[in-house]
């Protein structure tokens, strides 16, 4: 399996809702990301997970709550968000050494209305 | 500080034509480079990848790369472009920090367009 596999594809919520992406990879890989992206731009690093723990936290809004239950599993929990919000939002995993390439999923887009 | 610059946000190319794709980069350290490419409405794919090994580097669809150090290079290549090929492209360098958390370092794009 070479894939990170995320859900949902589409999520549409309002800024009272309170919803969750998930992202799943079976490759072995320990260190996870979460990454948002607005169109025709490059994707913005949110959080990094190594070994299941928080590693970089790039200074996300508190409404972007991640998880990581165990090493294939990572969560975005979101809550009260933003128009400003809507984009992309795309999960990756690596090896942990420098050299490595990310593997991304497919992303989940995400409007606020 | 590693940075990375791609020149050209927008690249149109006929159908047959050589594709060019430039990226220049900027690392205090030897740099791990990559190529992503994204095609509309989906995630990042990874093209190829520089890591210290042979310069000229062979990705997937035909795409190939050359680490050029003297020119701080890693301009993407290939031959002969095809419809499919139309996408947005991305080249990033490896940073990694203190704690030795790692980052991708991105440029800002190219979309490219392959005319009929």
């Amino acid at each position: 399996d070479t894939e990170v596999t995320q859900t949902p594809k589409h999520l549409v919520m309002g800024m009272t809702n309170k919803k969750s992406l998930k992202c799943e990879q079976h490759m072995g890989h320990r260190a996870m990301y979460w990454y948002k992206q607005k169109a025709k731009k490059p994707p913005e690093l949110m959080f990094v997970y190594s070994y299941e723990k928080l590693s970089i936290n790039e200074s996300v809004p508190s409404r972007f709550s991640p998880e990581c239950p165990n090493s294939s599993l990572l969560n975005l929990h979101l809550h009260a968000l933003q128009p400003e919000d809507s984009a992309l939002y795309l999960c990756a995993s690596s090896q942990e050494e420098r050299r490595g390439g990310y593997t991304f999923g497919s992303g989940t887009r995400l409007t606020v209305v | 500080a590693q940075s990375v610059t791609q020149l050209g946000s927008h690249v149109s190319v006929s159908e047959g034509a050589l594709v060019l794709l430039r990226c220049n980069y900027s690392s205090s350290v030897p740099p791990y480079l990559f190529w992503y490419v994204q095609y509309p409405n989906q995630g990042l794919q990874l093209l190829l990848k520089y890591t210290s090994a042979a310069t000229l580097v062979k990705g997937i669809n035909g795409f190939e790369a050359e680490f050029k150090k003297s020119e701080t290079s890693f301009h993407l290549t290939k031959p002969s472009a095809h419809m499919s090929d139309a996408a947005e492209y991305f080249c990033a360098v490896t940073l990694t920090e203190a704690g030795n958390n790692r980052k991708l370092i991105w440029g800002l794009g190219t979309s490219l367009a392959v005319n009929p």
